[in-house]
């Protein structure tokens, strides 16, 4: 099956700084999506992006199908922006089988 | 708006109790899923169903069952818990049309299996 990785494991931020969170998926995917763990356990759709960028305010996302990978990117970080940020995909957006990474764990300092 | 509702939220079983972790959608999705997540870890997907009538295998289904009753439900069942079954479960629900595929999850249901 389709392995995913994401790095780095761990991030440590001042609030204002920037990052980058990547995804590395092993096989062609039809699906994408990153999601936002927060720090009482709710699971937050990010983005569905199974290729090319997307914005929404300071998050953004790109995927680079044919090189197998994924990017969020997170601006001027919050406080409110700690939690696990988990990547998604699968093989064929029909069957619906969607393999997690193990997550970035963020964590965003005053 | 309710989005994915998962019953009960919280649950303590012995080894060897059964019990049925309830799921309904009012999204008039598809698809739904069943995952596990435990300390540490990502998401292992259980099972999930495609579509009313249809269930499938995810990557970790060893001593669940699951039924998706109709297009609104899917339950899943632990005959004979254990402990290595102690963990977080979550339901999701998604939809190949419109959003095209987004999960969305409900807020989980924490089970410890003593």
């Amino acid at each position: 099956g389709i392995q995913v990785e994401q790095s780095p494991p761990d991030l440590i931020l001042q609030e204002g700084a920037n990052s980058t969170l990547r995804c590395n998926f092993s096989d062609s995917v039809n699906n994408l999506q990153w999601f936002h763990q927060n720090p009482w356990g709710q699971l937050i759709n990010l983005f569905y992006i199974p290729s090319g960028t997307k914005q929404n305010g300071r998050l953004s996302a790109t995927t680079v199908a044919t090189e197998r990978y994924s990017l969020l990117y997170i601006s001027s970080s919050q406080t409110t922006d700690s939690g696990v940020y988990f990547c998604a995909v699968g093989a064929f957006r029909n069957t619906g089988k969607l393999i997690f990474g193990q997550g970035t764990t963020l964590q965003v300092k005053p | 708006n309710a989005g994915v509702t998962q019953t009960p939220k919280f649950q303590v079983l012995k080894t060897g109790q059964s019990m049925t972790l309830q799921c309904a959608q009012d999204m008039n999705h598809n698809s739904m899923y069943w995952y596990r997540q435990d300390p540490g870890m990502g998401l292992r997907l259980i099972y999930y169903s495609a579509s009313e009538g249809t269930t499938d295998k995810g990557e970790v289904p060893n001593g669940y069952n699951v039924s998706r009753l109709n297009k609104r439900e899917f339950s899943l069942r632990l005959e004979s818990a254990a402990p290595s079954q102690t963990s977080v479960y979550f339901c999701a629900s998604s939809s190949p049309e419109g959003a095209a595929g987004e999960l969305f999850f409900g807020e989980g249901s924490r089970l410890t299996v003593l």
